[in-house]
């Protein structure tokens, strides 16, 4: 168990619709990342927070949004939803900041998302 | 721009064979360097890392990598493979002074023949 949690584990919906994946880091992370992992593009990154604030964007589409609360909590926004969406959603967390930070991501279980 | 490049991308090996893993990063400055193995239908989990110091760093289950600056490389190595070993193996650098930046690999799928 990493201590990242992450709801729903799996997720059925059609296309068109919007879904939220929620991400509860380990006690303490203030950095929250999320992953996509699909069959054909592999580990891609998505976007970076840090205590609430952005601090990186990588491969995320516009209909894609994330916010990361006072809590820490993290959640990833996905609507006008297409086939191509279906994917496993990764979150992961990592400590401190800089020369503070212990280095490794530490992952959730993942929210699998299928678009039917 | 900043990427990691590995460069197999399905191995198959019998059991007791060696086994090593490419995996080169682009930026020629200060990286942290991870390996991450994901079995199958669970999530990812870290190998073994490297920060600093002996380039050469052991990690869980008989793995061990080494870092070659000269060559921004950081091969998995494992002298012999167990069929428990089956799963995808994810190299990763981190950018510590961007932000904390993570970049991972697309990944090698290693099969092992028991």
């Amino acid at each position: 168990d990493s201590g990242v949690t992450q709801t729903p584990k799996h997720l059925i919906t059609a296309t068109g619709q919007r879904v939220t994946l929620r991400c509860s880091p380990r006690s303490g992370d203030l950095s929250v990342y999320w992953y996509q992992q699909s069959l054909d593009q592999g580990l891609q990154f998505l976007i970076q927070y840090y205590n609430g604030e952005e601090r990186a964007k990588g491969n995320i589409l516009e209909r894609f949004s994330a916010q990361q609360f006072p809590d820490l909590h993290s959640e990833l926004n996905l609507s006008s939803l297409e086939l191509g969406d279906s994917a496993l959603y990764f979150c992961a967390s990592t400590a401190g900041w800089g020369t503070q930070n212990t280095g490794e991501l530490f992952f959730g279980e993942g929210s699998r998302l299928t678009v039917l | 721009a900043q990427s990691v490049s590995q460069h197999n991308h399905h191995v198959i090996l019998s059991e007791a064979a060696s086994l090593e893993l490419g995996c080169n990063y682009s930026y020629g400055g200060t990286v942290n360097l991870f390996w991450y193995v994901q079995y199958p239908g669970q999530h990812l989990q870290l190998l073994l890392k490297y920060f600093s110091g002996d380039p050469l760093v052991k990690g869980i289950k008989g793995f061990e990598a080494e870092f070659i600056k000269s060559k921004f490389s950081f091969n998995l190595r494992k002298p012999s493979v167990q069929w428990s070993d089956t799963a995808e193996y994810f190299c990763a650098v981190k950018y510590p002074y961007n932000f904390n930046k993570f970049y991972f690999g697309s990944g090698t799928k290693l099969n092992v023949k028991p």
